[in-house]
This record gives C-alpha cells, sequence and structure tokens, in this order.
C-alpha cells in the first residue's frame, strides 16, 4: 500500500500565478481532507471530500481557493493567483470512512513557496 | 466551531523523564481525540487515539487520559528518548474533520 500520494513535494509559483496541489489517497479510502500548515503554527482544516462531492468547505478562504474530488483521479486543491501568504505546507488526509470511527492518514506534503 | 488549545508550546526534558502535553477542546459533542507526533520536514503520524467511551489508553510508553466532563485530554510520555523528540499535536474531531491544537515542540535531551 502505497499510503496517502502528495505530488509535487515542493512547488514555487511566482504571485499571480496558479497552483494545483494533488492529492490520491490510499487505497480503499474515499474521505480526503485538506490541512494547511504555517511554520509553528498547527495544521488549519480546509475542505472535507468525497468522491465527487464536497462535504464541507468552512475552512477554505471563498476566494482564489477550490477543490474537487472526481470520481476518477486524485483530488486536486486549487490556488489561483497567488500571493505571499498563501506560501504554507499543505497536507492531505484521506480515511475509509467516517471520521471518529476511523483516523486520518496524513501524506507527505506539498510545499508551497511564492516569490 | 471546535475549539483546541494545546499546552505547553515547548517543553524540553532530560531523557529517560515524563513528558506531559495537556489539551482543552469546546464542543461536548466531541467524541475521538486523536494525537499526532511530526517530524520536522514530514508528514504527521498518528501515535495514540482515543474515543469518548473510555477514559485511558496506554501503548507502551504512550498513554491518553480524557477527562470527558472538563473536556480536557492529555499526552504522558514516559521514559523519554531522545527519538521522542518531535512536535506533537493534539486533535478532537469536529462536525465532519479534526481541528488541531497548535502544536507542542518536544526537546529531549540526553
Amino acid at each position: 500500500n502505497a499510503g496517502v500520494m502528495q505530488n509535487p513535494r515542493h512547488l514555487v509559483r511566482r504571485r499571480g500565478q496558479e497552483a494545483r496541489l494533488r492529492c490520491s489517497p490510499m487505497k480503499g479510502h474515499s474521505h480526503v481532507y485538506w490541512y494547511r500548515q504555517l511554520p509553528e503554527e498547527g495544521l488549519k482544516f480546509m475542505v472535507y471530500l468525497q468522491k465527487e462531492n464536497i462535504i464541507d468547505e468552512s475552512g477554505m478562504p471563498k476566494e482564489r481557493f477550490s477543490a474537487e474530488f472526481p470520481k476518477e483521479g486524485p483530488s486536486i486543491l486549487r490556488i489561483q493567483q497567488v500571493v505571499r501568504g498563501d506560501s504554507a505546507a499543505y497536507f492531505c488526509a484521506s480515511s475509509p470512512g467516517v471520521l471518529g470511527a476511523y483516523g486520518y492518514t496524513f501524506g507527505s506534503g506539498t510545499r508551497l513557496t511564492v516569490v | 466551531g471546535e475549539n483546541v488549545e494545546q499546552h505547553p508550546s515547548t517543553l524540553s526534558v532530560q531523557e529517560g523523564d515524563s513528558a506531559v502535553i495537556k489539551c482543552t477542546y469546546s464542543d461536548s459533542a466531541s467524541n475521538y481525540f486523536p494525537w499526532y507526533k511530526q517530524e520536522l520536514g514530514k508528514r504527521p503520524q498518528l501515535i495514540i487515539d482515543i474515543r469518548s467511551n473510555v477514559g485511558e489508553k496506554k501503548d507502551q510508553r504512550i498513554a491518553v487520559t480524557l477527562n470527558k466532563t472538563a473536556k480536557h485530554f492529555s499526552l504522558h510520555i514516559t521514559e523519554t528518548q531522545p527519538e521522542d523528540s518531535a512536535v506533537y499535536f493534539c486533535a478532537a474531531r469536529g462536525d465532519y474533520a479534526l481541528n488541531f491544537g497548535k502544536g507542542t515542540s518536544l526537546l529531549v535531551t540526553p
């Protein structure tokens, strides 16, 4: 089992460009969660998705950020027109079922740097 | 939403001593409380978790206690080793996802 796969591991973007972060959950996991981690900070929840559905996006900024988890392929976190404040580590996690009955497995993260 | 407070933010202990990290949560409906360890530049990894139907759980040198009435839970590491040095995060289940504390940076000195 390859675990939760995120790519790229490191991503550098200039201000105003788009960033696309990919997450392939563990085999058999249909629940995906995205978190942002700033230096010296905890993990901030962004969005929770199941296949083809956004279940909770209460932690996602209303503008420039979007997420999807299509029927086929990885989950994508998309940040349009990036700004310096978007620089952070973005982690995704997956679980096989409802949280509480199951815990999370995290991916290795994508470290986004906006220059 | 759920609010998780974690203390202390940094903790330094000598090898062989015990370390205790404490968290409080706000949502009395929370029923799942995991702890994650994150080494520098790596992913958070689950080290132990507890559900609201038990008050204590132990796994070798690591134990977690939960007080639902007071809405707090704690991580206890005994006989600490240098490889225990990392950032530790507590979390509590919210409506759909985990809400994390800000982390405790634990340093174990030989």
